[in-house]
């Protein structure tokens, strides 16, 4: 079974502070993708990367940058983070695009 | 005008009933759909997939495509408790197959 793991199920962050959320995916697939999830807007794509040190911009990257130094590793960064970046975040992986496999998300709240 | 359009409802329906779960697209561009399922506190899991216009079964979930008419539907029959979760439709393009466009989700409740 596709396992992709986050680092944290809560996380609870100041205003102005970094935010580093990782992911972990065990099956050795090329494509990794980050998501916000909020009410009614359903999955935004935030950014996603195709291989080691590549990345694509997707819907909404500002505010957000991220890091793929090892094909299983994908980190999301809030380089300063505000309110309005308080949402669910999903990372998923994939291997030849299509079928989509999601961790747990990670619940980010920025006071 | 999004490129998929879900109904985020709340739906909910008595334990045995038949639900009818839709999405509308714009681009004729995407040529693979899928349903996924999110229990709450949880990530999306794959429920469906087709290529394909036309139905798809398993076990009580029958996916439906309709290229012509830019429809997806999912339809759930002998509903049950444990199928109360977001249902959120995922749409594909050949070219640039790496991402999905979603919809909103359909947050639906199975009443006992």
């Amino acid at each position: 079974d596709v396992k992709v793991t986050q680092s944290s199920r809560y996380l609870v962050k100041r205003t102005g502070e970094k935010v580093f959320l990782e992911c972990v995916q065990d099956m050795d697939h090329e494509n990794m993708f980050w998501y916000r999830q909020d009410p009614g807007l359903g999955l935004r794509l935030i950014y996603f990367s195709y291989d080691v040190k590549m990345k694509e911009k997707g819907d909404i990257p500002e505010g957000y940058s991220v890091s793929r130094e090892k094909k299983e590793r994908f980190s999301l960064i809030l380089e300063s983070a505000s309110t309005n970046q308080t949402s669910m975040y999903l990372c998923a992986s994939s291997l030849l695009g299509a079928e989509q496999f999601f961790g747990p998300g990670t619940r980010l709240t920025v006071l | 005008q999004k490129e998929v359009e879900q109904d985020p409802g709340p739906l909910s329906v008595p334990e045995g009933a038949i639900v009818s779960l839709n999405c509308t697209y714009s681009n004729s561009a995407f040529q693979y759909f899928m349903w996924y399922r999110q229990y709450s506190r949880k990530g999306p899991e794959l429920l469906m997939y087709t290529y394909s216009s036309g139905n798809k079964e398993d076990g009580r979930f029958t996916a439906q495509v309709d290229k012509s008419s830019k429809y997806i539907s999912l339809f759930i029959r002998d509903s049950q408790p444990s199928d109360s979760a977001t249902y959120l439709c995922a749409m594909g393009k050949i070219q640039g197959a790496q991402k999905l466009v979603f919809g909103q989700g359909t947050r639906l409740t199975i009443n006992p």
